[in-house]
């Protein structure tokens, strides 16, 4: 089985402090995605990348900025927490198979992030 | 741009009934993917069933199937037999190729015992 893990299910922060979300998957994926979940507005994506070293942003991108130097880990980082970045980030990871693209993406189970 | 739209924030359900969570789209493609996903309270987000808009019969997993209309662009899941480990969150998703995925904003289904 696919196994996404998330550093912490439950992070309280300060206004202004640098927050690190870490999320690793073992099953050798390619790409992999930071999202945040919000009632009402569902999974926006934040960054993603289709390989080591590379990163692309994605509809939410401002804020945050993301790591990935090995093929297992991505990273998220918030610069500078703000309490509106105060939400639910999911990480996620999938296959490019060959011919179809991206493959169905598997979660890891959320870091519930509070910026007070 | 590709849009999801679920209509139905909410939806309740006897259980052992069944229930049809809806789910529509947009997009001028022709060659796409569809997947429904589910998220159980506090737990993590898992597939439930996907569709390759290259075929015309529907998918099914189990009490899991979809209704899936290409020309109205409607992409429909139906929960057949309802039980209480059904209750979650459901978020219809796109995707194009090798774009990112689009999440709707999501159904919170209750399951009524």
């Amino acid at each position: 089985d696919v196994k996404v893990t998330q550093s912490s299910r439950y992070l309280v922060k300060r206004t202004g402090e640098k927050v690190f979300l870490e999320c690793v998957q073992d099953m050798d994926h390619e790409n992999m995605f930071w999202y945040r979940q919000d009632p009402g507005l569902g999974l926006r994506l934040i960054y993603f990348s289709y390989d080591v070293k590379m990163k692309e942003k994605g509809d939410i991108p401002e804020g945050y900025s993301v790591s990935r130097e090995k093929k297992e880990r991505f990273s998220l980082i918030l610069e500078s927490a703000s309490t509106n970045q105060t939400s639910m980030y999911l990480c996620a990871s999938s296959l490019t198979l060959p011919g179809q693209g991206v493959d169905t993406q598997y979660f890891g189970p959320g870091t519930r992030l509070t910026v007070l | 741009a590709q849009t999801v739209t679920q209509s139905q924030p909410e939806m309740s359900v006897q259980e052992a009934e069944t229930v049809t969570l809806s789910c529509t789209y947009d997009t001028s493609e022709s060659d796409y993917y569809l997947f429904w996903y589910k998220q159980p309270p506090s737990r993590q987000m898992i597939l439930v069933i996907r569709q390759e808009a290259y075929k015309q019969q529907n998918a099914t997993e189990n009490r899991f199937s979809v209704n899936f209309q290409k020309a109205a662009k409607s992409f429909s899941l139906k929960i057949s037999d309802s039980q209480l480990g059904d209750a979650a969150m459901y978020f219809c998703a796109y995707r194009f190729r090798d774009d990112k995925i689009i999440f709707g904003k999501g159904t919170r289904l209750h399951i009524l015992p």
